[in-house]
């Protein structure tokens, strides 16, 4: 069926260092890959998204690539900080109105 | 705006038993959606709608209905309680059908 893998699980880096997650889909009709951060206990919130007509996308710190070919998308964060650490989920549109989600990376900053 | 709203915060069900769990948008969003959270775990979609009378299945819907009589509300109604519907429960809307999802502070279900 349609899935969304995200790797890794978890994910411990030093301050300042850069983060990698990596996402693969499985519907080659999809053109929409959003990624939603979420703090413990709060809700999850887009931090950046990206349509399949374009291959990379950046905001500050954070830039989101896309390979439709391999159906792979990634979230790259630079010069990580302590309030980087949560949850990172990655989506993909699934057909019309459903986005499915990856299980999500625990993004750890240590100080 | 007070964005997605959802009520209650906190619930616990004893096996069996019947509850709605509501979802409000004030942002005139015509796409709702609700997920479920287990521990650990990434966002899985329940039902969705795409406007008021309108409503389909997601990934997981068995032991789930939902209605939307109007473009603010998308209630959730859990028939039967069961320990496998312990979960934290998202509302979320969308303005598009492709476009950023607005999620509410979540409901913590619990199951007993």
């Amino acid at each position: 069926g349609e899935n969304v893998e995200q790797h890794p699980s978890t994910l411990s880096v030093q301050e300042g260092d850069s983060a990698v997650i990596k996402c693969t889909y499985s519907d080659s009709a999809s053109n929409y890959f959003p990624w939603y951060k979420q703090e413990l206990g709060k809700r999850p919130q887009l931090i950046i998204d990206i349509r399949s007509n374009v291959g990379e996308k950046k905001d500050q710190r954070i830039a989101v690539t896309l390979n439709k070919t391999a159906k792979h998308f990634s979230l790259h964060i630079t010069e990580t900080q302590p309030e980087d650490s949560a949850v990172y989920f990655c989506a993909a549109s699934m057909g019309t109105y459903k986005y499915i989600f990856g299980t999500g990376t625990r993004l750890k900053v240590l100080a | 705006n007070a964005g997605v709203t959802q009520t209650p915060k906190f619930r616990i069900l004893k096996i069996g038993q019947s509850m709605t769990l509501q979802c409000t948008q004030d942002m005139n969003h015509n796409y709702m959606y609700w997920y479920r959270q287990d521990p650990g775990m990434g966002l899985k979609l329940i039902y969705y709608s795409v406007g008021a009378g309108i409503t389909d299945k997601g990934e997981v819907p068995n032991g789930y209905n939902v209605s939307r009589s109007t473009t603010e509300d998308f209630p959730l109604r859990l028939e039967l309680a069961a320990p496998s519907q312990t979960s934290v429960y998202f509302c979320a809307s969308s303005y598009s059908g492709e476009g950023s999802l607005y999620f509410g502070p979540g409901t913590r279900l619990t199951v007993l």
